[in-house]
Order: structure tokens, then C-alpha cells, then sequence
């Protein structure tokens, strides 16, 4: 069955960076598209960026200004998500789902907490 | 672009139905027929249980069922359990640069 595992996050300063990954299997990786999602304590969903299949578009929410990228390999099946110069309100938890069509992620990863925090 | 527009809360009592709405705008619902909806547990990672507006993924009850008019869609779960207490999430297709989520919607089972 599809299965995403999230991992990467923890406590990190603020202005530093971090790695995130997602370890896809269970499905053809190099046949979707994939998304990161974030969902700070106690608010709700918010859709981060996207990557196609391949690798050729990437995607992402306006807010973020340029700080972070989706980037993805397909020999090793991992889904990645870079980001940089951390603020406080990145802390959230990181979850990667996978694109069934538009508008809808089907399969989600448990999920990875950053948290930004000096 | 803001997000969906959501109730914060919805409630029934079991067996009953309830209806939880989802406002977008021209945009993005009105827009798409690309509306889904998730059901998340405390803790837990979100569970898609309604796609492009009205279909069912294997495995979800036929209890829940979805629909849209306009710039609103809905997700109606009927006959309602105690396991469907959770928090749900709207989510539509708002251009090939964006996906948007409403704020998340409270279903308490009385």
C-alpha cells in the first residue's frame, strides 16, 4: 500500500535552515506528482508547494517569498523540501501528500514538526 | 489568495445529518469542479474523503457524500457515528500555482 514517512523536522533557530524529506513507496514515485502541506499547532491546513512527476514545474503558496524549494529524486524515491531563513511562523507540522488530480492529495505522509524557536 | 470560508464548528446527534459548507469564490470553487474534502483525527494525518466534488474514494462510507452550487460546496455526512467526530477540510484547485484550504470545520457527535 502507499506509504509517505515524513522526517527531518525538530527545533531549529530562527534564520537557519532545514532539510525535510519524504520516503515514498508502495506506488510508482516517478508517476505523480507530490506536495508539501503545513499545519501549525491548533490552526488549519495550509498547502505549501507542489512538484510535478518529473520534476520539470515546481509550485508554490505566495507567502512563502522564495524561501523554501521542492526538489524530488526518482531513483531514490524521496520527495524534499529545503527551507531557509526560518521565522516563527513556519513552525508547524510538515506533511507530504501525493497529487491524485487536481485540487485533491490522496495518500499524506504522518507528518514532521519544525518548530522555529530561539 | 485567502482561504475557503468554513463554519468553525458543526454538531448532530447520532443517526442525524449534518452539512458542512465550504465559500470560495469564481476563482476557485466556482471555478473547478475540483473540490475535495479531508477528515482529520486529533493527531493524526488528514484522510481524503471526498474528491472532485462528489466522489467517494475506496473505502469511505457512503454516509458522506458532497456537492457544490456556485462559488459553495458542501459535504453532508449522514446517519452520523461517533468515530465521524473530527475536524474536516475543504480544499479546492485555484489555478495551476495554487491549492487552497478552508479553515477547518469542528464535527462534534452529541
Amino acid at each position: 500500500q502507499v506509504q509517505l514517512v515524513e522526517s527531518g523536522g525538530g527545533v531549529v533557530q530562527p534564520g537557519r535552515s532545514l532539510r525535510l524529506s519524504c520516503a515514498a513507496s508502495g506506488f510508482t514515485f516517478s508517476g505523480y506528482g507530490m506536495h508539501w502541506v503545513r499545519q501549525a499547532p491548533g490552526k488549519g491546513l495550509e498547502w505549501v508547494a507542489v512538484i510535478w512527476s518529473d520534476g520539470s514545474k515546481r509550485y508554490y503558496t505566495d507567502s512563502l517569498k522564495g524561501r523554501f524549494t521542492i526538489s524530488r529524486d526518482n531513483s531514490m524515491n524521496t520527495l524534499s523540501l529545503h527551507m531557509n531563513s526560518l521565522i516563527a511562523e513556519d513552525t508547524a507540522v510538515y506533511y507530504c501528500a501525493r497529487h491524485f488530480s487536481s485540487g485533491t492529495l490522496d495518500s499524506w505522509g504522518q507528518g514532521t514538526l519544525v518548530t522555529v524557536s530561539s | 489568495q485567502s482561504a475557503l470560508t468554513q463554519p468553525p464548528s458543526a454538531s448532530g446527534s447520532p443517526g442525524q445529518s449534518v452539512t458542512i459548507s465550504c465559500t470560495g469564490t469564481s476563482s476557485d470553487v466556482g471555478a473547478y469542479n475540483s473540490v475535495s474534502w479531508y477528515q482529520q483525527h486529533p493527531g493524526k494525518a488528514p484522510k481524503l474523503m471526498i474528491y472532485e466534488v462528489n466522489k467517494r474514494p475506496s473505502g469511505v462510507p457512503d454516509r458522506f457524500s458532497g456537492s457544490k452550487s456556485g462559488n459553495t460546496a458542501s459535504l453532508t455526512v449522514s446517519g452520523l457515528q461517533g468515530e465521524d467526530e473530527a475536524d474536516y477540510y475543504c480544499c479546492s484547485y485555484a489555478g495551476i500555482t495554487n491549492v487552497l484550504f478552508g479553515g477547518g470545520t469542528k464535527l462534534t457527535v452529541l
